[in-house]
């Protein structure tokens, strides 16, 4: 059964620096996501990585999927307070998305 | 359109009451999941739906959970009874094959 485990799980920044998260998968996914959930509120959905070497930009964040190494990134360009939140990259297939931990990010002046 | 509809979206109960949490997906979305988050175990699956027939419920905790999807426009999870570690936010996630989910703003359940 797919793992997916995300590193760091907490991440204290600061803004206008740059900082990447990990996201490892236990046994190849056929896709990959990434969503971004504030404090008591839903997940939205970021990203849809839907092959290996797919990058995704929007705005300071970028994803980008290397399906070889059963690895996905999240990098931040110039972190603002905005970007505060946690942070899941569940992989899988249609039917069963597996979450990991999440990575709480916290964006300090 | 309104998104993914959860109701209640805050619901306090005593241990053994039954508790019904209801789900309306967004039109087209012929898949439908509930998922269950805790600080505990992060979030789980514990069912999903396709064209309204349950795929697979092996994430459902045991017999006290029973989920249905009537219609393509309604779906439920059941929790009968209740104890106080079913406490957790419970989303609801519709989609339509992609694999992208779309999630409602989740209930959250205290059982006392």
């Amino acid at each position: 059964e797919l793992k997916v485990e995300q590193n760091p799980l907490f991440l204290s920044m600061q803004e206008e620096k740059n900082y990447t998260i990990y996201c490892n998968y236990s046994t190849t996914s056929d896709r990959l996501y990434w969503y971004r959930q504030d404090p008591g509120k839903s997940l939205e959905s970021l990203f849809v990585l839907l092959s290996n070497g797919a990058v995704k930009q929007e705005g300071r964040l970028m994803a980008s999927l290397d399906t070889k190494a059963r690895l996905s990134t999240l990098h931040i360009t110039a972190a603002v307070h905005d970007l505060s939140a946690t942070y899941f990259c569940p992989g899988g297939s249609q039917g069963n998305l597996i979450f990991g931990k999440g990575t709480k990010l916290s964006v300090k002046p | 359109d309104a998104g993914v509809i959860q109701s209640p979206r805050h619901e306090v109960t005593e241990m053994g009451q039954e508790v019904t949490l209801r789900c309306k997906p967004i039109s087209g979305h012929d898949y439908l999941f509930w998922y269950r988050q805790t600080m505990m175990r992060g979030l789980e699956l514990l069912i999903y739906f396709n064209n309204n027939v349950p795929i697979d419920d092996s994430g459902m905790p045991e017999d006290r959970f029973s989920a249905k999807m009537p219609n393509a426009s309604f779906s439920t999870l059941k929790i009968q009874p209740s104890e106080p570690r079913d406490s957790a936010v419970y989303f609801c996630a519709g989609g339509q094959g992609t694999g992208e989910l779309f999630f409602g703003e989740g209930s959250r359940l205290t059982v006392l």
